[in-house]
Parts: C-alpha cells; structure tokens; sequence
C-alpha cells in the first residue's frame, strides 16, 4: 500500500497563474481531507469530499479556489489566479467508510509558493 | 463553531524532563482527540488518541488524559530525548459531520541536549 500521495512535493506559480495540487488516496480509500497548513501556524481545514461528492467545504475560501474527487483518478485542489497569501503547505488526509472518528494518514504535502 | 485551542505556542525542556501540552475544545459533542507530531518539513504523523469513553491513555513515554467536564486534553512526554523536537497538534473530531477533525494551533517543543 502506497499510502496517500500528492504531487507535485513543490509548486511554484507566479500571481494570477493556477495551481493544481492532486491527491491520491490509500487504496480502498473513498474520503478525502484538505488542509491548509500556512508557514509557523496550525492545520486548517479546507474541504471533505467523498467519490464524485463535495461533503463539507464550510474551509473553503469562497471565491477562486474549487476541489473535486471525480469516480476515476485522483482528487485535485485547484486554486485559480494564485495571490502570494496562497503560499502554503497543502495536505490531504484519506479514509476508507467509517462509522466512528479515526486518526488520519496523510500525504507529504504539496508546497506551495507564489512568487 | 468548533475550536480547539493548544497551549503553550512554544515549549522548552532540558532532556530527561518531562513535557505537558493542553488543549481545549468547545464542541461538546466532540468524542476523539488524536495527538499529531510533524517534523520540519515532514507530513503529520499521529502518535497517540484518545476516546471519550476513556480518561487516560499510554504509550510508553507519552499518555494523554481527558476531562469532558471541562472539556480539556493534554499530551504529557516524560523522559524528553533531543528526537522528540517537533510541532505537536492536538485536534478533536465527532462521529457526525463527516467526522472533520479540527487542529490546535501547535506547540513547537525543543528538547535542550
């Protein structure tokens, strides 16, 4: 098992370019997690989705950013017109179906930087 | 809305002496409290939880206590090494709301050799 995996590992975009960050759940995984981790500070949570559904995007900033998990390949992030405060780590998290709250495993991040 | 606050931002011990992080939550309905650890430049890694049917766990050189009455967790790390040097998150979750799992700010520990 490959465990979650995002790419790319580093980002880097000028402002008012896109940014597309994709993650990869374990296998048998149908639930995914972003987090928004900004440089010395916390793990924000942005967007839960399961397979082809937006479950909870309550951490979604509402304007330019967008997540979907299509029923084939990876789930992506997609940050349009990137600013320099989108600068961050992002990191996503998988579950399989659960009936009770569990810790999460998560990927090694994908590193943003707008320049 | 839910929250989860962590104290202290910044933690400095001698090795060999022990280190206390606490956290509280406002939703009371929260039921699980996983303790992440995350190296510089490294993913989070969970290293202990805690459910809310239980008061105290351990794990060798860490345990985690719970009080739902005043709604407060902490980490304690006894015997601190110079490897135990990282941010630690604390965070809660529910069995409801997609089971969205809700950080603390971090505590950076250094571990003085």
């Amino acid at each position: 098992n490959a465990g979650v995996m995002q790419n790319p590992r580093h980002l880097v975009r000028r402002r008012g370019q896109e940014a597309r960050l994709r993650c990869s759940p374990m296998k048998g995984h149908s639930h995914v997690y972003w987090y928004r981790q900004l440089p010395e500070e916390g793990l924000k949570f942005m967007v839960y989705l399961q397979k082809e559904n937006i479950i909870d995007e309550s951490g979604m900033p509402k304007e330019r950013f967008s997540a979907e998990f299509p029923k084939e390949g990876p789930s992506i992030l997609r940050i349009q017109q990137v600013v320099r405060g989108d600068s961050a780590a992002y990191f996503c998290a998988s579950s399989p179906d659960r009936v009770i709250a569990d810790g999460y495993t998560f990927g090694s991040g994908t590193r943003l930087t707008v320049v | 809305g839910e929250n989860v606050e962590q104290h202290p931002s910044t933690l400095s011990v001698q090795e060999g002496d022990s280190a206390v992080i606490k956290c509280t939550y406002s939703d009371s309905a929260s039921n699980y409290f996983p303790w992440y650890k995350q190296e510089l430049g490294k993913r989070p890694q969970l290293i202990i939880d805690i459910r809310s049917n239980v008061g105290e766990k351990k794990d060798q050189r860490i345990a985690v206590t719970l009080n739902k009455t005043a709604k407060h967790f902490s980490l304690h790390i006894t015997e601190t090494q110079p490897e135990d040097s990282a941010v630690y998150f604390c965070a809660a979750s529910k069995n409801t709301g997609g089971f969205k799992t809700i950080f603390g700010a971090g505590t950076r520990l250094f571990v003085k050799a």
